[in-house]
């Protein structure tokens, strides 16, 4: 079964339009990590954020922004005012202590921003 | 800080040859490291987890025979392709943690092509 579930496929937007990406995931452990990678047509993964079980804060940092709500399994990630630079593949991941900390990865979705 | 390489970059080989992709944690000493394995369009499988010094531990459906690794050092891991063939082609890509923890740092990743 699917862990990391990622709806969105793919989103294009135009420069400085707000986007949201969606993650959904499903785990029975009380100890988990939920991440964000960016990944740009380089190939290589970008860490952007790490969010433990126990801390549902929201959280900020310039305009990246990420709402985690655990009543809907949901860790959901937003660009505020999209850049092109934006444009890429972005993965949400869950690693669950009953799986050895092992890295999940959603389907990703492919976030295109056109100028 | 926690860098991991991975060389080569890029590889093209001949159906039937063998490839190794080596993974090395630049400045710090990973006791596991993660070897993904990444089709177009589609998001990282992991493949197998390797603890320095011990078996590599191999996901459902890998051919630990196909695709031998190796954790000799607490800086080095390699993924060596045998007998290679076009399906093999795809993008590896390695990562580092301290421990069998939530932490992983991820190399920039190996384009294999097989022809």
């Amino acid at each position: 079964a699917q862990k990391v579930t990622q709806a969105q496929t793919e989103i294009s937007v135009v420069e400085k339009e707000d986007v949201t990406l969606d993650c959904v995931y499903e785990t029975r452990d009380t100890t988990y990590y939920l991440f964000w990678y960016k990944q740009p047509p380089s190939g290589e993964l970008v860490f952007l954020i790490r969010r433990n079980s126990f801390d549902e804060q929201n959280e900020i940092s310039g305009r990246y922004s990420w709402n985690f709500q655990k009543s809907t399994s949901s860790f959901n990630f937003t660009i505020t005012a999209s850049q092109v630079v934006d444009s890429a593949v972005y993965f949400c991941a869950l690693s669950e202590a009953s799986n050895d900390y092992k890295l999940s990865f959603g389907a990703g979705t492919t976030v295109t921003v056109r100028a | 800080g926690a860098v991991v390489s991975q060389h080569p970059s890029w590889v093209i080989c001949k159906s039937g040859t063998s490839v190794k992709i080596e993974c090395r944690s630049l400045d710090f000493q990973a006791t596991t490291m993660f070897w993904y394995r990444q089709f177009p369009k589609q998001s990282l499988m992991l493949m197998a987890t390797s603890n320095e010094g011990s078996k590599a531990t191999y996901e459902q459906g890998v051919e630990k025979d196909k695709f031998l690794i190796n954790h000799a050092s607490l800086t080095l891991s390699t993924l060596t392709v045998t007998s290679a063939h076009p399906e093999d082609s795809s993008f590896y890509i390695c990562s580092a943690g301290l421990t069998p923890s939530y932490e992983q740092y991820f190399g920039p990743g190996t384009r294999l092509t097989v022809t």
